[in-house]
């Protein structure tokens, strides 16, 4: 049973317009939450971050919104751009320590010029 | 970029041979990871080390083997691949700020078993 649930695997968007790209978890325990981003034939690299102590974190274009009750999170990407073209990746941890995160299935953003 | 080099990049296998795949970090992290993505799974651990000689299992070890015998490198061993371990092995290092953890990626190794 998937604890991190990223019910898109893709979205499409113009360039220019929001990507709102959505993550839902079951473990109420999780007080920390990360967005990766990845490219074809890269690695993951970190996007931006979020602890459940706040329900907002903004950075530049790139906004992650916290709701604890409802168990979700989203990032935002406003306005999106074709080199946001990507693979986005949710993850979350209660605990410290990289060995605790737990990553989502992704969902692939194309971003339309 | 956190100093993390996989090698090698691609490798293609036959089933039931051994394969190592080699991590190797230049920046002294203490923790060091290797992951599995595969469509539908996302990121999975399949072991961890928190020191020389000292290393853990993830969620999906089976199968696998990792040794580090320096801080630098952190070694993934398929003893006997199979075609179920066909898939892209991530290393990585994690790196603490003030809200958490993060996790810094290699550019991968992409393993095909035949």
């Amino acid at each position: 049973d998937q604890q991190v649930k990223q019910n898109s695997p893709s979205l499409s968007v113009q360039e220019g317009r929001i990507s709102i790209l959505n993550c839902d978890y079951t473990n109420s325990m999780f007080d920390y939450f990360l967005w990766y981003k990845k490219y074809p034939a890269e690695g993951p690299t970190f996007l931006i971050s979020i602890s459940s102590i706040k329900d907002k974190n903004e950075d530049g274009r790139f906004t992650v919104f916290l709701n604890k009750s409802a168990k979700h999170l989203s990032l935002h990407i406003v306005p999106s751009q074709p080199g946001d073209s990507a693979v986005y990746f949710c993850a979350a941890s209660f605990k410290t320590g990289g060995q605790n995160f737990v990553f989502g299935p992704g969902t692939r953003l194309s971003v339309l010029p | 970029d956190a100093g993390i080099t996989q090698s090698p990049r691609h490798k293609v296998t036959e089933t039931g041979t051994p394969v190592t795949l080699r991590c190797h970090q230049t920046e002294n992290h203490r923790y060091m990871y290797w992951y599995r993505q595969d469509p539908g799974h996302g990121l999975r651990l399949i072991h961890y080390s928190y020191g020389v000689k000292d290393t853990d299992k993830g969620e999906v070890s089976d199968g696998y083997s990792v040794s580090r015998s320096k801080t630098e490198d952190f070694l993934l061993t398929l003893e006997s691949a199979t075609s179920s371990q066909t898939s892209v092995y991530f290393c990585a290092i994690s790196e603490s700020s003030g809200l958490g953890e993060k996790l810094f990626f290699g550019s991968g190794t992409q393993l095909s078993v035949l």
